[in-house]
């Protein structure tokens, strides 16, 4: 079963930053934070992971909090494009264990 | 540059038939991995490849199930006696390793039906 829990679904209009949560209380000291999204249709989509540290990169911004038992994805200026699943997922090495993700939808 | 390919996009099949589902990663990647997506849900993990050998089939879910990567780059995952259950998206990705910072990249998928 997957260690985490997110929301099933979110809005954001488009142009703002989509903050999407995650909690994994029982995450273990040498399991990673990862994201993927899944458009429509496609393959899901890595986006970012982390470990303890704040991580950034050109698609998103990974917030850990201190305690590691949870974490924020944040899409700075979103667009009609980001409408996806969004993935969170804790694992300490290949294998990614998904739960149902949150659906998020973009609005104009 | 390419990204992992899959083949079929689609397959419909009869209920106790045979199918082959082919997967070509990234050239280079020495990791790869199947997955099975049923609609509303997220990927389910099959098997991953170091190489030629499954490094882990825990996934399979009976030995009806099964997977080959013979010279360490195209992998065919095999399914005998299908049926109406077996109707999925199946996913395939490749890694360059498999280390906690190597991403997976996924192919479309294909999806199968089970008539």
């Amino acid at each position: 079963d997957a260690k985490t829990t997110q929301p099933p679904s979110m809005d954001c209009a488009e142009g703002r930053a989509a903050n999407l949560p995650c909690n994994h209380s029982t995450i273990s000291g040498n399991e990673y934070v990862y994201w993927y999204r899944q458009i429509h249709s496609q393959g899901p989509q890595y986006i970012i992971h982390g470990l303890k540290n704040n991580e950034t990169n050109e698609m998103a911004s990974l917030i850990i909090t201190e305690d590691r038992k949870s974490s924020t994805l944040i899409l700075p200026h979103a667009t009609l494009r980001d409408t996806a699943v969004y993935y969170c997922i804790v694992s300490p090495d290949y294998q990614l264990i998904w739960g149902a993700g949150t659906k998020l939808i973009i609005k104009p | 540059g390419a990204g992992v390919s899959q083949t079929p996009s689609n397959k419909v099949t009869e209920k106790g038939k045979y199918v082959e589902l082919r997967c070509d990663p990234i050239s280079g990647h020495t990791a790869l991995y199947w997955y099975r997506q049923s609609l509303g849900q997220g990927p389910e993990f099959l098997i991953y490849f170091q190489g030629t050998g499954a490094a882990d089939d825990s996934g399979l879910p009976n030995d009806r199930f099964f997977a080959v990567r013979p010279e360490g780059s195209v992998s065919t995952l095999k399914i005998q006696r299908t049926e109406r259950g077996d109707s999925a998206v199946y996913l395939c990705a490749s890694s360059e390793g498999t280390s906690s910072y190597n991403e997976q990249f996924f192919g479309p998928g294909t999806r199968l039906t089970v008539l």
